[in-house]
């Protein structure tokens, strides 16, 4: 069975600090990982994918297979990151198309 | 550009009432899905289609039915509402070919 286990529910850092959400996961077949984002009164939307290999408001993330983590990072906090971050998983294709299992979600907040 | 829509925003059932949570989306998407969001649990997929006229079950899925008798709707019915069916739930969306979930804005369900 896949899963996703985000190990802190709440994160605190003041503006300016780095920052790193953990996401650690089990799969056993070649998992593509995603990073959503809950603004405050908007809907969950995609940050970033693995397969992309971009950064995304400042945000990155590299899958360790060895570790199997996905940690999302970013090294200057800005107020307008705080927000509900889910990490998710899917199988790759066929099937799995639009099955994700997500994380807990880590709820941050950065303060001025 | 409406992408995936839900109705209603907010709803309030008395236990063993009936009520079915609609979805629609006008992106032509073949990947329709509901999740419920809890705290502490994230979210968890219900039901799911890959196309009109097939769906399954994901993680959670008693209590709960779906059709899809169109490729723009997904509705969700809850035959007989439990207090276990407090939730915000979420439907969502994706292309074929593409992991990327497009998501409703939610509704935010009481059964008390």
């Amino acid at each position: 069975a896949q899963r996703v286990t985000q190990p802190e529910k709440l994160l605190s850092v003041f503006k300016g600090a780095p920052v790193e959400l953990k996401c650690n996961y089990s799969y056993s077949g070649s998992p593509e990982l995603f990073w959503y984002v809950q603004y405050s009164r908007q809907r969950l939307q995609l940050l970033l994918r693995h397969i992309s290999r971009e950064s995304i408001k400042g945000f990155t993330a590299d899958l360790n297979k060895g570790e199997t983590s996905f940690h999302l990072k970013k090294p200057f906090a800005q107020e307008e990151d705080s927000a509900m971050y889910y990490c998710a998983l899917s199988g790759r294709g066929g099937t799995s198309y639009g099955k994700l299992t997500f994380g807990q979600g880590t709820i941050l907040t950065v303060h001025p | 550009n409406a992408g995936v829509t839900q109705t209603p925003k907010f709803q309030v059932l008395k236990t063993g009432q009936s009520m079915t949570l609609q979805c629609a989306q006008d992106m032509n998407h073949e990947y329709m899905s509901w999740y419920r969001q809890d705290p502490g649990m994230g979210l968890r997929l219900i039901h799911y289609s890959v196309g009109a006229g097939i769906t399954d079950q994901g993680e959670v899925p008693n209590g709960y039915n779906v059709s899809r008798s169109t490729t723009e709707d997904f509705p969700l019915r809850l035959l007989s509402a439990a207090p276990s069916q407090t939730s915000v739930y979420f439907c969502a969306s994706s292309g074929a070919g593409d992991e990327k979930l497009f998501f409703g804005s939610g509704t935010q369900l009481s059964v008390l």
